[in-house]
């Protein structure tokens, strides 16, 4: 059972916007940045939403990070085919004293 | 251009060592904080350990304490894994992933990352 809590699935057609959402603690989420990571089918995982909100060089502003509290979320408005993959929410535990990653979202394009 | 390639994995029995190592270019690898990722088969990411730029801090996962050793060699760009008294549960792909970070002059909620990662290497655990 992961520390952050993320649903296992989520589904969208083409267009719509969907939503990951990511919950935590005051010790991890409740404290520290949220980072998102998509990872596509066979491949490596990749940064796509640091400090919370943040995007890096290269992703597109169809992808939106969000934190309120103890949870995060992750927004994908305009959804395409090419977004069908795994998307994991990661934190620092300073109970823990380490990083913490969701379970894992399974996005799927209908 | 950031690569880091992972290398070392393999096939051991239970019980058994394994060192793996992650080459790193085309960026101050001597600056960074470094990371080990794993990922079981179908399951999600799991973080393993990190070692800051100095050594100097050395953090890992309840799940390899003591068994799982972080290192790294500034003079040749490289971090390693020595894993020891390895468990079936080890059976993982083993990413290496650099930890940038957003200081408070560029972030609203400054912290750190992971911003590269290598393609990682397979380890597998089985009699």
């Amino acid at each position: 059972q992961s520390v952050l809590i993320q649903p296992p699935s989520a589904s969208g057609t083409p267009g719509q916007r969907v939503t990951i959402s990511c919950s935590g603690s005051s010790s991890n989420i409740g404290g520290n940045p949220v980072n998102w990571y998509q990872q596509l089918p066979g491949t490596a995982p990749k940064l796509l939403i640091y400090s919370s909100n943040q995007r890096p060089s290269g992703v597109p502003d169809r992808f939106s990070g969000s934190k309120s509290g103890t949870s995060a979320s992750l927004a994908i408005s305009g959804l395409q085919s090419e977004d069908e993959a795994d998307y994991y929410c990661a934190t620092w535990d300073d109970r823990l004293n380490g990083w913490m990653f969701g379970g894992g979202t399974k996005l799927t394009v209908l | 251009e950031v690569q880091l390639v992972e290398s070392g994995g393999g096939l051991v029995k239970p019980g058994g060592s394994l060192r793996l190592s992650c080459a790193a270019s085309g960026f101050s690898f001597s600056s960074y904080t470094m990371n080990w990722v794993r990922q079981a088969p179908g399951m999600g990411l799991e973080w393993v350990a990190s070692i800051s730029s100095s050594s100097s801090y050395v953090y890992s996962a309840d799940s390899v304490k003591g068994r799982f050793t972080i290192s790294r060699d500034n003079a040749k760009k490289s971090l390693y894994l020595q894993m020891n008294s390895l468990r079936g549960e080890d059976t993982a792909v083993y990413y290496c992933a650099r930890e940038g970070n957003c200081g408070t002059t560029s972030c609203l909620e400054p912290g750190d990352f992971f911003d590269y990662w290598g393609q990682g290497t397979l380890v597998t655990v089985s009699s």
